[in-house]
C-alpha cells in the first residue's frame, strides 16, 4: 500500500532565507508526487507534480522539488521564502498499481518569520 | 473555470440529526472525489466518482454516509445519524480524467461540527 510521511509537524524559516519541507513515501508501482498548500479554512491548492522525466520539478509561486529515487523522498523547496508562504503543506502520492486514490501526507506547516 | 464550490461552508447539527452537502465541480471534469479532514491530518480519501459511477469506497465510509453524483455533476455527500467523531472538514475535489498524473482541483470544503 502507499505511504507518505512528512516527518517534520512544523518548520520556521526567517524571510528570504531559503526553505526545505520534507517528504518521503512508499509505493509498490511507479510513484506519482504531488504539492499542496493549505491556507485556513480553504481547500487545498496544487503546487506541482513529478510524473516522470527531471528529477528537479518547477512548479507554482517559485517552489520547486527534488524527487529522490533512491531515497524515496521528495522535498519542497524554494531559495527564499515570504512572509505569505506560511501555510500547511501536504506531499500526496499516488501509485499505479492502486488506482485513483490520492494519499497524503499528515502536513508540515511552515510559519516564515519577518 | 469556476472552481470546485462546496456548500455549505459551515454546518452546526446536534447528534442524531442528518445533513447533506453539495459539491459542484469544475464543469467538464468527468472525476470527482470526496475527502475527510480532520484537525491536524491530511485529508483521507472517502470515495469518487466517474461521471455518476461510483467506483471506489474507502472503509472510512460507513453505512451512515452516502454519496451520489446523480447526473455526473453535481455531487451529494449525505450522513445519516451524526455523531461526534463526524466532526471534519468534508472536502470535494475534481479532476479532468483519470489520468494517474492528473492533479485534483479542491472546494474550499465544509466544515461540519456535531454537538
Amino acid at each position: 500500500a502507499q505511504s507518505v510521511a512528512q516527518p517534520e509537524d512544523q518548520v520556521n524559516v526567517a524571510e528570504g532565507n531559503p526553505l526545505t519541507v520534507k517528504c518521503t513515501y512508499s509505493v509498490s508501482g511507479n510513484p506519482y508526487l504531488f504539492w499542496y498548500v493549505q491556507y485556513p479554512n480553504r481547500g487545498l491548492q496544487f503546487l506541482l507534480k513529478y510524473i516522470t522525466g527531471d528529477n528537479l520539478v518547477k512548479g507554482s509561486y517559485g517552489f520547486e522539488a527534488e524527487f529522490n529515487k533512491s531515497q524515496t523522498s521528495f522535498h519542497l523547496k524554494k531559495p527564499s521564502a515570504l512572509v505569505s508562504d506560511s501555510a500547511l503543506y501536504f506531499c500526496a502520492v499516488r501509485d499505479d498499481n492502486y488506482g485513483q486514490n490520492f494519499v497524503f501526507g499528515p502536513g508540515t506547516r511552515l510559519s516564515v518569520l519577518p | 473555470d469556476t472552481g470546485v464550490s462546496q456548500n455549505p461552508r459551515h454546518k452546526i447539527t446536534k447528534r442524531g440529526q442528518n445533513v447533506t452537502f453539495r459539491c459542484d465541480p469544475i464543469s467538464e471534469h468527468n472525476r470527482l472525489y470526496w475527502y475527510r479532514q480532520t484537525l491536524g491530518q491530511g485529508p483521507e480519501f472517502l470515495t469518487y466518482f466517474q461521471n455518476e459511477a461510483q467506483l471506489e469506497k474507502s472503509r472510512l465510509l460507513s453505512d451512515r454516509f452516502s454519496a451520489e453524483r446523480p447526473k455526473g455533476s453535481f455531487s451529494t455527500l449525505e450522513i445519516q445519524r451524526t455523531e461526534q467523531g463526524d466532526s471534519a472538514m468534508y472536502l470535494c475535489a475534481s479532476s479532468p480524467d483519470g489520468q494517474v498524473n492528473s492533479p485534483l482541483h479542491f472546494g474550499n470544503g465544509t466544515r461540519l461540527t456535531v454537538t
